[in-house]
């Protein structure tokens, strides 16, 4: 699992680079992923999702990849743009017969003109 | 449409002091959340309700009172609360499908609640 920590951990780009931001997920019955973005003073935006029977899944300038050996997920934003600046979470659903997801503890990421 | 709606979207009240959160969606979905945020920390889950009926509390003090009047609205009731209890409460929700391990949670803008 990942430990509380008092900062954030932050991943500063400059704009137009690719961006990598990782998480390591805690449960390996954990058969579900999304990866949430939260735009300061705003609500979690889902991104994208992926299953556990998936190890990569793109979308619009972003990719998931799953490593369900060493319970490791990662999100790669493609020509990083300021907007994309915010923190990102990523958030496991443990088939639990409920919906309740774990997130893990965030990334800054900056993005500098 | 993905949009969860919550009002209002700053709060300030005293200890004494009762008010309810709304939480509002239009999607369908039957299974409704709260989540407690604090700066710089990730969400975490307050209450479940799943078709209507509150499925998950976890250990939330009873200054906490969630009610679903219906399968499109959510509220928390709020009565002497302490400072400590200042943050975003965000409202989520998700179609909860039986049998779908895909069930994704869709957010609020949050209630930014300061307690005085």
């Amino acid at each position: 699992g990942e430990s509380v920590g008092l900062h954030l951990p932050t991943l500063s780009v400059q704009e137009g680079d690719n961006s990598i931001i990782n998480c390591a997920y805690s449960n390996s019955a954990s058969d579900y992923f999304i990866w949430y973005k939260q735009e300061s003073g705003k609500g979690p935006q889902f991104i994208i999702d992926i299953r556990s029977n998936m190890d990569k899944r793109q979308g619009q300038r972003v990719t998931v990849l799953l490593n369900k050996t060493v319970k490791h997920l990662s999100l790669q934003i493609a020509a990083t743009q300021p907007g994309d600046s915010a923190v990102y979470f990523c958030a496991e659903n443990m088939n639990s017969g409920y919906s309740t997801l774990t997130f893990g503890k965030g990334t800054m990421l900056l993005v500098s003109p | 449409d993905t949009e969860v709606t919550q009002t209002p979207k700053h709060l300030v009240m005293g200890m004494t002091n009762k008010k309810s959160l709304k939480c509002e969606q239009h999607m369908g979905h039957r299974a409704m959340y709260w989540y407690k945020q604090k700066a710089k920390k990730p969400p975490e889950l307050m209450f479940v309700y799943s078709y209507e009926k509150l499925s998950i509390n976890e250990s939330v003090p009873s200054r906490f009172s969630p009610e679903c009047p219906n399968s499109s609205l959510l509220n928390l009731h709020l009565h002497a609360l302490q400072p400590e209890d200042s943050a975003l409460y965000l409202c989520a929700s998700s179609r909860r499908r039986s049998g779908d391990h895909t069930d994704t949670q869709y957010f609020g803008p949050g209630t930014r609640l300061t307690v005085l």
